[in-house]
């Protein structure tokens, strides 16, 4: 069984500032780790994916996400948010036949 | 272009009307699956096929029956639509089912059931 945790409901933060979004897993095996975005009224995009290799993963949209087995994490960072960034994002495992996402964390920029 | 095509995008109905929610891709995509997202609990997984005429079920499948019938069409059918089925759904669809394959989703179905 694996479960994803997003501790983070709602994140304001201001344009122009970082951004860290935290997701972590349980998982027995290596995980394959998604981060999906959904702007208001969209579908979901894949911002990047960690499957084995350089634990720092590069993404679109200058988004990054580093994979800590020691603590069983994947946060998703950008270093300057535009307002363009105010969206959900979801953490995701792949196990088996499924994504199995996190509860999702709602960013809003302000000006 | 390539993409994953849901109709319709919005639909309000009445508990028990039979309904279905179509979902196409034109990528010949063998891997498809249907979610279900709820305020505070993301994405959950409905069913899934692998390919024509395999399908199995996901997290949350009951109430809900699908059909892979061609490889490009994946809909969910609602044979009797409760309350508790008023979401947002999902499709998506990859190459095949790897997890190297990028999944590509559908822009969402808002169903209200009344």
């Amino acid at each position: 069984a694996q479960s994803v945790t997003q501790p983070d409901i709602h994140i304001t933060v201001s344009e122009g500032a970082s951004l860290e979004l935290r997701c972590n897993y349980s998982y027995g095996a290596t995980p394959y780790l998604f981060w999906y975005v959904q702007s208001p009224g969209q579908g979901l995009q894949l911002l990047l994916k960690y499957f084995s290799g350089d634990t720092l993963v590069q993404g679109i949209k200058g988004f990054e996400a580093e994979f800590k087995r020691s603590q069983s994490s994947f946060n998703l960072r950008k270093p300057s948010v535009h307002w363009s960034d105010a969206a959900e994002y979801f953490c995701a495992v792949g196990e088996g036949y499924k994504l199995s996402f996190g509860a999702g964390t709602t960013v809003t920029v302000r000006a | 272009e390539a993409q994953v095509t849901q109709n319709p995008r919005y639909l309000i109905t009445v508990t028990g009307k039979k309904l279905t929610v179509t979902c196409s891709q034109n990528m010949n995509h063998e891997y498809m699956s249907w979610y279900r997202q709820d305020p505070g609990l993301g994405l959950r997984q409905i069913y899934y096929s692998m390919n024509v005429e395999v399908t199995d079920k996901g997290d949350v499948p009951e109430g809900y029956k699908v059909s892979r019938k061609e490889k490009r069409n994946f809909p969910l059918i609602l044979e009797s639509p409760s309350p508790n089925q008023t979401s947002l759904y999902f499709c998506a669809s990859s190459l095949e089912m790897s997890w190297s394959e990028t999944q590509y989703f559908g822009p969402g179905t808002r169903l209200l059931v009344l």
